[in-house]
């Protein structure tokens, strides 16, 4: 089975710094899908940034970033410029690729303080 | 275009009494997923609806129960409810096809049992 661990209960970072959260994960597929998602305390899960295993570049959305290291098994998620708003639960994800289910890991905590 | 909805927002039940919870998909997502979680973890994946069917289950006991209706929409039923079922529950959805199709998530449902 499919498992994901965020070592990182608890990060904090200065505004305007930059933080990485970091995720590993076990599988024996070749082809899946990785994801971060953000929880702030509103409750509403929102979709961060995506990664497709067979695609080599490290996805980007603004001012969100990914390590992925295929082969390490590892999904990193970097942070750049800090805002007050990206204080929230962090939850990285995994989707096989006919799978139809989410496995999440257990989330990092992040505080942004001014 | 509304978002995943959910209702109610907040519930209060006694143990061994049963609830149901709701949940409509985005407009134009025809596959819906539940999701348990509890106080500082991560989802934990219940069921997916397809086509009015069950397609996947996780590791949760036939208390857990649910529907799909012919407009997407989804129940989720739990009988004989335990202090244990105290959680926050996610409903997600999803486009038809393939490749990575992201989930959208619902503001959840936090049911407490006393």
């Amino acid at each position: 089975a499919q498992t994901v661990t965020q070592s990182q209960p608890e990060m904090s970072v200065q505004e305007a710094e930059t933080v990485t959260l970091s995720c590993t994960y076990d599988t024996s597929e070749s082809d899946y899908y990785l994801f971060w998602y953000k929880q702030p305390p509103s409750r509403q899960m929102i979709l961060v940034i995506r990664q497709e295993a067979y695609k080599q570049q490290n996805a980007t959305e603004n001012r969100f970033s990914v390590n992925f290291q295929k082969a390490a098994k590892s999904f990193s998620l970097k942070i750049s410029d800090s805002q007050l708003g990206d204080a929230a639960m962090y939850f990285c994800a995994y989707r096989a690729p006919y799978g139809q289910n989410f496995v999440f890991g257990p989330g990092t905590r992040l505080s942004v303080l001014p | 275009d509304a978002g995943v909805t959910q209702s109610p927002t907040h519930l209060i039940k006694t143990r061994g009494q049963q609830v149901t919870l709701r949940c409509s998909p985005k407009s134009g997502h025809d596959t819906v997923s539940w999701y348990q979680q509890a106080l500082g973890q991560g989802p934990q994946f219940i069921f997916q609806y397809y086509e009015e069917e069950e397609r996947q289950r996780g590791n949760f006991p036939d208390r857990f129960s649910g529907h799909q209706f012919p407009n997407y929409s989804s129940e989720l039923n739990v009988n004989a409810l335990l202090l244990g079922d105290s959680a926050l529950y996610l409903c997600a959805s999803r486009r038809p096809g393939q490749g990575i199709r992201e989930q959208y998530f619902g503001p959840g449902t936090r049911l407490t049992v006393t």
